[in-house]
């Protein structure tokens, strides 16, 4: 299997559940990345990890928790979420983050789309 | 900061009409410009790509070329297909990290048969 597999591909969730989303890569990337796509507003980049060291937190809420246990996994921990966090939540690897984007494009899976009730 | 202004969706084309669809940018840095395409139930793709001034990025018939005098990289198809129909988003590297992207709020293409 290649490229980036997301699991699970649909998940409805209560405010007091936790669940965790799954991605995973299978193209030998260094660096990951988790993304929030809501309707009518611009990609959100929430966490960057590169060779399993978070190296980017852009002001997400604690209910969100990355894990990066090795640089083919990565998880991202829900708990107490709200319903203004329903979305599709995008995870993405590239090759790694010193070189230009050019040359090192961004990857995508297809997505966990989140409903919060 | 860094940003990226794409024209108001949702776009429905005929099949075989011309497509337009713009981007601008904002003009810090020397950043790289990108179109990623996603399709229904999918995650974004890269669709091309430019570094530099007056580049062009091509690829299934999409071209798109780098404009530093106007700050743009509008995206154009002389003859759309049904399988174009999709959402297109208009990216640039960030000026404080060329690995990040900051992307455009995406357009929605409709093509009928």
């Amino acid at each position: 299997e290649t490229g980036v597999t997301q699991t699970p591909r649909h998940l409805v969730m209560g405010m007091t559940n936790k669940k965790s989303l799954k991605c995973e890569q299978h193209l030998g990337h260094n660096a990951m990345y988790w993304y929030k796509q809501s309707a009518k507003k611009p990609l959100e980049l929430m966490f960057v990890y590169s060779l399993e060291e978070r190296v980017e937190n852009n002001s997400v809420p604690s209910r969100f928790s990355p894990e990066c246990p090795n640089s083919s996994h990565l998880f991202l921990h829900l708990h107490t979420l709200q319903p203004e966090d329903s979305a599709l939540y995008l995870c993405a690897s590239s090759q790694d983050l010193t070189g230009s984007s050019y040359n090192s494009p961004l990857h995508f899976g297809n997505g966990t789309r989140l409903t919060v009730t | 900061g860094d940003s990226v202004t794409q024209m108001e969706g949702p776009v429905t084309l005929s099949e075989e009409a011309f497509l337009t669809i713009n981007c601008t940018y904002t003009a810090t840095g020397y950043p790289s410009l990108f179109w990623y395409v996603q399709y229904p139930g999918e995650g974004l793709q890269l669709l091309l790509k430019a570094t530099k001034a007056d580049d062009k990025g091509s690829n299934k018939g999409f071209e798109a070329t780098y404009r530093k005098e106007t700050t743009s990289f509008h995206l154009e198809k002389g003859s759309v297909q049904v399988s174009d129909s999709a959402v297109y988003f208009c990216a640039r590297s960030q000026e404080t990290s060329g690995s990040r992207l900051t992307f455009g709020e995406g357009t929605q293409l409709t093509v009928n048969p």
